[in-house]
């Protein structure tokens, strides 16, 4: 059965404080992985795709990896305002699996 | 990028009444998606809706109660039947956006829903 974990669950970090977000599954037939925030009440935010080990996407703070079993989502020197759940989701040609998010608070 | 609008936002409703969320899409899209996400809880898909074909759905997911439209390329509805408080979910419309190096799922802003 396919499974995704994402860890940890509620992470609160100091503003510039750097960290890593973790997202470990078991798909058949994956084909690459998406990464999502999402704002309290609204919609995923689209952030990132990944298709293959040792893949790299940065965008501002953000910088996802991916290797064959796990991808992370490091943050390098966090605002307030990435404050937000940070979703993971591995697909395959049939389907997304969205795992159940870790939810990010950055204190000034 | 595609650019998703979702009505209504947000509502409350009664018990027993039905609800129609629409969705529209800035460009025209092959596949479309309805998902819920309950409380607390990550995103289950409904169905999938392709133009001028019947919606698929996931199991545990029946036509009688989120019966689906897709009229064209750029538009889908979906309808909560016969609400109760367990209905009671962010729904959220998503398309296959097909760039030139693969392809992205992207999201509307969700419609949220409270059934009292």
């Amino acid at each position: 059965e396919d499974q995704v974990t994402q860890s940890p669950e509620a992470l609160r970090l100091q503003e510039g404080e750097s960290s890593s977000l973790n997202c470990s599954y078991t798909v058949s037939g994956l084909r690459g992985l998406f990464w999502y925030r999402q704002d309290p009440g609204k919609g995923p935010e689209f952030l990132f795709t990944l298709y293959s080990a040792g893949e790299e996407k940065e965008k501002e703070r953000l910088k996802a990896t991916l290797t064959k079993k796990e991808s992370f989502l490091h943050i390098t020197a966090p605002k307030p305002e990435d404050s937000a759940t940070y979703l993971c989701a591995p697909f395959t040609p049939d389907k997304l699996i969205f795992g159940t998010g870790t939810r990010l608070q950055v204190f000034p | 990028s595609a650019v998703i609008s979702q009505k209504p936002s947000r509502d409350i409703c009664q018990r027993g009444t039905s609800l129609t969320i629409q969705c529209q899409v800035d460009s025209q899209v092959t596949m479309m998606f309805w998902y819920r996400q309950q409380p607390g809880q990550s995103l289950t898909l409904i169905a999938t809706a392709n133009q001028g074909s019947e919606a698929t759905y996931e199991s545990g997911f029946v036509i009688d109660k989120f019966p689906i439209s897709r009229p064209n390329l750029t538009f889908s509805t979906l309808t909560v039947s016969n609400m109760s408080p367990e209905d009671s979910s962010i729904y959220l419309c998503s398309v296959e956006d097909l760039l030139g190096t693969g392809n992205t799922i992207y999201f509307g802003e969700g419609s949220w829903l409270t059934v009292v």
